[in-house]
């Protein structure tokens, strides 16, 4: 049974660059069996795909945030990471990271209890 | 651009009853549709995917159905712990969800 957690900081300032790493247990993030996702969800309101990666490395992300966003892994440590840079208010919301089998597609059937991230001065 | 949309926004209904969720694809998905659920406070939990395969646990009353743009969630008989937010998922391209349907105690 696969179990991940977030972790990372609450608070980031305006402009700056959003960091959280995903902790994998239970499991191996070298799994060709998985993929690793980052899905947010603002306040309040639904969830929005932020992107997936591979333990080969390959990624994907929503177009939407593509030119902000940077997901990579950390085989060694079980872990994969998020990176959103030029942060505004409307990044403020909970982030999961969750996993999701190749051989299902991106249907995400484990998820971390989720971290909220704040966006403020 | 795919756009997800779920009807109602908001299912009033008594428990013992059954609920009818519905998610229609701008364009066709296939059958790769997921559906979750999110209590307040919690991650959501897959419920359903490929339109219609039960998740690992997932209680037989869940099921789904559809494949193309139209696809249904159906509850067969509410139980207090279903009263809950639930989504649908496209994963034809890449992943995008509907805006959700609360199901609520009539």
């Amino acid at each position: 049974q696969l179990q991940l957690q977030e972790s990372g900081p609450g608070l980031v300032k305006p402009s700056e660059t959003l960091s959280l790493t995903c902790t994998v247990s239970g499991g191996s993030i070298s799994s060709s069996s998985y993929y690793w996702g980052w899905i947010r969800q603002p306040p309040g309101k639904g969830l929005e795909w932020i992107g997936s990666i591979y333990y080969s490395g390959s990624t994907y992300y929503n177009p939407s945030l593509k030119s902000r966003v940077t997901i990579s892994v950390d085989t060694s440590k079980n872990q994969f990471s998020l990176k959103l840079s030029s942060v505004t208010a409307a990044d403020t919301a909970v982030y999961y990271c969750a996993s999701y089998r190749q051989v299902v597609g991106a249907a995400f059937d484990y998820w971390g209890q989720g971290t909220l991230v704040t966006v403020s001065s | 651009e795919i756009v997800m949309t779920q009807s109602p926004a908001t299912l009033s209904v008594s428990p013992g009853e059954r609920a009818t969720l519905s998610c229609r694809a701008s364009q066709s998905v296939s059958s790769n549709l997921a559906w979750y659920q999110q209590k307040p406070g919690q991650a959501p939990r897959l419920l359903i995917y490929g339109a219609s395969t039960r998740a690992t646990g997932i209680p037989a009353r869940f099921s789904g159905s559809g494949s193309g743009t139209e696809f249904t969630l159906t509850i067969s008989s509410l139980q207090s712990e279903d009263f809950a937010v639930y989504y649908c998922q496209q994963y034809n391209n890449w992943p995008l969800f509907g805006g959700g349907t609360k199901v609520e105690i009539k």
